[in-house]
Parts: C-alpha cells; structure tokens; sequence
C-alpha cells in the first residue's frame, strides 16, 4: 500500500521567504503525482501535476520536483504572499486511478 | 461553468436519516471519482466511475454507501442510516490523466 507523508505538518513564514514543501512515498512505482492547494472548508484546486517521466514543473512562483528513485517530491513557493496561506497537499497516483494524499502541510504568511 | 459542480454544499442531518449527494463533472471527463476527507487528513479514495461503469471501490465504502452514475454523467452517493462517523467533507472529482476537484459536500450527522 502506499504511504504519503508530508513533513513539516504546519510552517509559518515572513511574507516575501522562500517556501519549501516536502512530500515522501513508499513506493516508486507511481504513474504521476499532483500538488494541490485547500483553503478551509474548500474544495482542493491542482496546483502542478508531474508526469512519473519528468523531474521538475514549473507554473509561476511554483516550483515541483520528483525523485521516483527515493521516493521525495518538493514544493518551492518562491517569495511567500499572504494569499499564499493554505494548506498544501500532496497526492501520488500508484495506478491508472485513484490518488493517495498525504495528510497536508498548512502554511501561513506573516504580512 | 467548467469545473466540477458539486450539490448541496452542506448538510446537517440526524442520524439514522438516508443523505444522497451530487456531483456534475467536467463535461467532457469519462472518469469520475469519490472521496472523503475528515478534519486534518487528507482525503481517501472511495470509488471511480469509467463513464456509467463503477470499476473500483474501496473497503471505506460499507454496505450503506451506494454511489451511480447514470448514463455516465452526473453521479450521486447515497448514505444509508447515516452514524456520526460518517460526518466528514465528500469531494467529487473527474479527469483522465490530471483530477480536478469539486467544492465538496460537508456532512455532518447529529
């Protein structure tokens, strides 16, 4: 079965720093892997997803890179906002189907 | 509209009481997924649709759940004699390759 963990579980950082997000998962053998933002009591909204073939994505200030072979994905929030606090979650797909999440890290940005 | 819908976006309910949710997915979507999430967790998987056909459910999915998807478009989960446990927030989601999620359904049973 596979396990997802994401460490540390909540961060709070000076608006402008440089975030860092780590996500680990037991099992390499996985078809692709999704990082997604939750505001509370929302719905979750995709951030990058990374093809199980590629090492990095990126889409603006979001930086993610996968390392299949230990088993580590990290996201990079590059100069942290106040519209940034959320909590972060990590979702690795092991098959054709469903996603397994981690239990999420929630940031927030100090103004 | 093109994401994925998802009705009533709330419900309180007593236990024991029958509940039954929507889920409209993206359009043109063939795969539709279940999952549920409580606080501080991140969500787990309950079942997928392949257009109307339901491939894979999981052990969290007891014999009181019963989800369907008609003529594979919108689905609905139906809860049977809801249980306190049951209280947590169903997220819908569709897509083939990337998922894409609703707004979710908070449940909570008194």
């Amino acid at each position: 079965k596979q396990e997802v963990t994401q460490i540390p579980a909540a961060l709070s950082v000076p608006e402008g720093e440089n975030l860092v997000l780590n996500c680990s998962f037991t099992d390499s053998a996985i078809y692709n892997l999704q990082w997604f933002r939750q505001d509370p009591g929302k719905g979750l909204t995709s951030l990058l997803l990374i093809q199980s073939s590629q090492r990095e994505q990126t889409s603006g200030r979001l930086n993610a890179s996968l390392d299949k072979s230990s088993g580590r994905s990290t996201l990079y929030i590059a100069a942290s906002q106040p519209g940034d606090s959320a909590t972060y979650l990590c979702a690795v797909r092991p098959n054709d189907y469903k996603l397994s999440f981690g239990a999420g890290t929630t940031v927030t940005v100090r103004a | 509209d093109t994401g994925v819908s998802q009705d009533p976006r709330h419900k309180i309910t007593k236990r024991g009481q029958n509940v039954t949710f929507r889920c409209d997915p993206i359009s043109e979507h063939n795969r539709l997924y279940w999952y549920r999430q409580t606080l501080g967790q991140g969500p787990e998987f309950l079942t997928y649709f392949q257009n109307e056909a339901q491939l894979e459910k999981s052990r969290l999915l007891s014999d009181r759940f019963s989800a369907e998807r008609p003529k594979g478009s919108f689905s609905t989960l139906e809860i049977q004699r809801t249980e306190q446990g049951d209280s947590a927030m169903y997220l819908c989601a569709s897509g083939e390759y990337e998922q894409f999620f609703g707004p979710g359904t908070r449940l909570t049973v008194l």
